[in-house]
């Protein structure tokens, strides 16, 4: 296994249209969590997903924003309508839970949307 | 809720200099705390951790001590190298009701030669 994978790597569109990110975990995490990164912040939490259940959304997460874990494994993250604002580093991480102590995140490299 | 604070930078330091980039947070219940590390163009990745009071944690030549007294996570390296150029995150994560990583705002490091 080579670790969170994330599709595509950059990603750049025109306000108002619509883009979608894949998320790739490593295979025997059953969680996984969705980050925003804008330039000279920390990591903000979107959301996270205990195999295919959505445990929690962050406020941050508009009505606009949806992600999904359909079968347990891989997540996509979509953005509709997209906003210049919305232009940041998306990362995805995952991680085994607690079952072998402290819950520690695995970081994929990120997706970067340029929102014009 | 949970929050961590880190000292701001840029931090800028000649090589074999010492480092500390302090971090402290406050947390709902007993926290495990974490250094992650996101070098130029790639992603972040985990430094050391430590899940209770005065848990040390080390990699690399880093160190950083649980201290639940004082709930600080502060990191130390005693001589820094150029390739120890980075952003540097604290970060905590709980167990009541969610288990989401909650990071600080990253400090800035830059070692020159």
């Amino acid at each position: 296994d080579t670790g969170v994978s994330q599709d595509p790597r950059h990603k750049i569109t025109k306000r108002g249209q619509n883009v979608t990110f894949r998320c790739d975990p490593i295979s025997e995490h059953n969680r996984l969590y969705w980050y925003r990164q804008t330039l000279g912040q920390g990591p903000e939490f979107l959301t996270y997903f205990q195999n295919e259940a959505q445990l929690e959304k962050s406020r941050l997460l508009s009505d606009r924003f949806s992600a999904e874990r359909p079968k347990g494994s891989f997540s996509t993250l979509e953005i509709q309508r997209t906003e210049q604002g919305d232009s940041a580093m998306y990362l995805c991480a995952s991680s085994p839970g607690t079952a072998l102590g402290a819950n520690v995140l695995t970081f994929g490299a990120g997706s970067r949307l340029t929102v014009l | 809720g949970d929050s961590v604070t880190q000292m701001e930078g840029p931090v800028t330091l000649s090589e074999e200099a010492f480092l500390t980039i302090n971090c402290t947070y406050t947390a709902t219940g007993y926290p495990s705390l974490f250094w992650y590390v996101q070098y130029p163009g790639e992603g972040l990745q985990l430094l050391l951790k430590a899940t209770k009071a005065d848990d040390k944690g080390s990699n690399k030549g880093f160190e950083a001590t649980y201290r639940k007294e004082t709930t600080s996570f502060h990191l130390e390296k005693g001589s820094v190298q150029v390739s120890d150029s980075a952003v540097y995150f604290c970060a905590l994560i709980t167990y009541f009701g969610n288990e989401k990583l909650t990071f600080g705002t990253g400090t800035r490091l830059t070692i020159i030669p």
